[in-house]
């Protein structure tokens, strides 16, 4: 079956700095990719959906400049927090579709634990 | 946007016994599908049912849905200690298949 694979699953970095997640669908292409923002014991919350080869559409609220999505390949979207702030510690989960009689039915990565200290 | 809100938020029961978890949603979908989480990981997909369907059944998973009431139900029957975990519904509703998740049920099968 349909297989994204995320990376780090989990990083530790200094308030201020830049952090770079990874999704890769690693046997299918996906032209589009979500990202997904998971606080303890809640929902998840979609920031922004991630466009192969165009700029990234946001939700409202998700500030694009802080939260940046390049969609270089159909099979790479990369999610970078720049300036992370403890606030920004979260679950962040990528997903996308393969398309086809799935199209409906997304398959997740298994999702990447940012602590800002 | 949250999109749905489920209930109960927790609940707890013996292994064997039937577990129902609610979602209700407020604008219209294309369809409606459930997802699984284990604690501190990715989501797993169970069911979709779409917007002209009553009903649909997968192994021990049955899942209704009133468009009317614009709600959804899953029950997991027979249950074991290996269904602990969250489950949200989550509703597409649009040209693209994003999926706005509702608020969650966490179960918990006791042995």
């Amino acid at each position: 079956g349909a297989v994204v694979s995320q990376h780090p699953s989990w990083v530790i970095c200094k308030s201020g700095t830049s952090v770079k997640i990874e999704c890769r669908s690693l046997d299918f292409q996906a032209t589009t990719m979500f990202w997904y923002r998971q606080f303890p014991k809640q929902s998840l919350m979609l920031m922004a959906t991630s466009n192969e080869g165009s700029k990234a559409t946001y939700e409202q609220g998700v500030e694009k400049d802080k939260f940046l999505i390049n969609h270089a390949s159909l099979t790479l979207s990369t999610l970078t927090v720049t300036s992370a702030h403890p606030e920004d510690s979260s679950f962040y989960i990528c997903s996308a579709s393969s398309g086809g009689r799935g199209a409906n039915v997304l398959t997740f990565g298994a999702g990447s634990r940012l602590t800002v200290l | 946007s949250q999109q749905g809100e489920e209930d109960p938020q927790a609940l707890s029961i013996q292994e064997g016994e039937n577990a129902t978890m609610n979602c209700s949603y407020k604008t219209s979908i294309n369809n409606l599908q459930w997802y699984r989480q284990n604690s501190g990981r990715g989501l797993v997909h169970l069911i979709l049912i779409r917007s002209n369907e009553r009903e649909k059944h997968s192994g021990r998973l049955r899942v209704t849905l009133d468009t009317s009431k614009k709600s959804s139900s899953l029950l997991i029957t027979a249950s074991r200690a290996a269904d602990t975990a969250s489950y949200f519904c989550a509703t597409n509703g649009g040209a693209t298949n994003k999926l706005i998740f509702g608020t969650g049920t966490l179960l918990a099968v006791q042995p």
